[in-house]
């Protein structure tokens, strides 16, 4: 069974500070995605990353995919109070076409305090 | 941008009693959607991949006479939750791909939500 550790679970922090949130597994995937969600409504996408090793930025935040895609990363500089949210990666399982096989991380809740 | 719509927002019922939840692409053709639960404090678990004008594919401990799924377009799933019991409240997601032709990835597109809360 393919798994996705996420941590921290919970994550408090002021405005203005940095913070890392992991997503490991022992499996390859084909892709990995994350997500923020608010109460109440859907995962919104962040972004994709495909390739081993890959790095993506948007704005303060940086995502990287492991060299073997069994991991990634979002780093988030300079917080604040809009970023607070739950943070959901997910690896997706099968290669090319439909990507909604998705296995979801359990997401990080960030709270973000002025 | 795309846009997935779902319907009800939020619903209560009584025990025993079935609910139907709408997903609809509103400016895209989806021939693939997908049913996810999340319970509190949960992640999202993948229930059932909905294809268009075929039966879904249900994951593994998901009973499909329990959760029948309804793909009859390319743009509408539904998914009706029949004799629900109050260990089927949870919140329901519902996902449709739009499909890129030339890119490396087509992105999912999540609804709102259902709450759906059975007393």
């Amino acid at each position: 069974t393919q798994l996705l550790e996420q941590s921290p679970q919970f994550l408090s922090i002021q405005e203005g500070e940095n913070l890392t949130v992991y997503c490991n597994s022992s499996s390859v995937f084909s892709s990995l995605q994350w997500y923020r969600q608010e109460p109440g409504e859907g995962p919104v996408l962040l972004v994709t990353v495909v390739t081993g090793g890959e790095v993506k930025k948007l704005k303060r935040l940086t995502f990287q995919f492991g060299d073997a895609r069994k991991d990634s990363s979002l780093h988030i500089t300079a917080a604040q109070p809009g970023d607070t949210g739950l943070y959901l990666c997910a690896g997706a399982r099968n290669y090319g076409g439909s990507q909604g096989n998705l296995i979801f991380g359990k997401g990080t809740k960030l709270s973000v305090k002025p | 941008g795309a846009v997935v719509s779902q319907h009800p927002s939020r619903v209560i019922c009584k025990s025993g009693t079935s609910v139907k939840i709408e997903c609809r692409s509103l400016d895209f053709q989806a021939t693939t959607m997908f049913w996810y639960r999340q319970f509190p404090k949960q992640s999202l678990m993948l229930m059932a991949t909905s294809n268009e004008g075929s039966k879904a594919t249900y994951e593994q401990g998901v009973e499909k006479d329990k959760f029948l799924i309804n793909h009859a377009s390319l743009t509408l799933s539904t998914l009706t939750v029949t004799s629900a019991h109050p260990e089927d409240s949870s919140f329901y997601i519902c996902s449709a791909q739009r499909i890129r032709p030339g890119h490396d990835n087509s992105p999912l597109h999540f609804g709102n939500g259902t709450r759906l809360t059975v007393t």
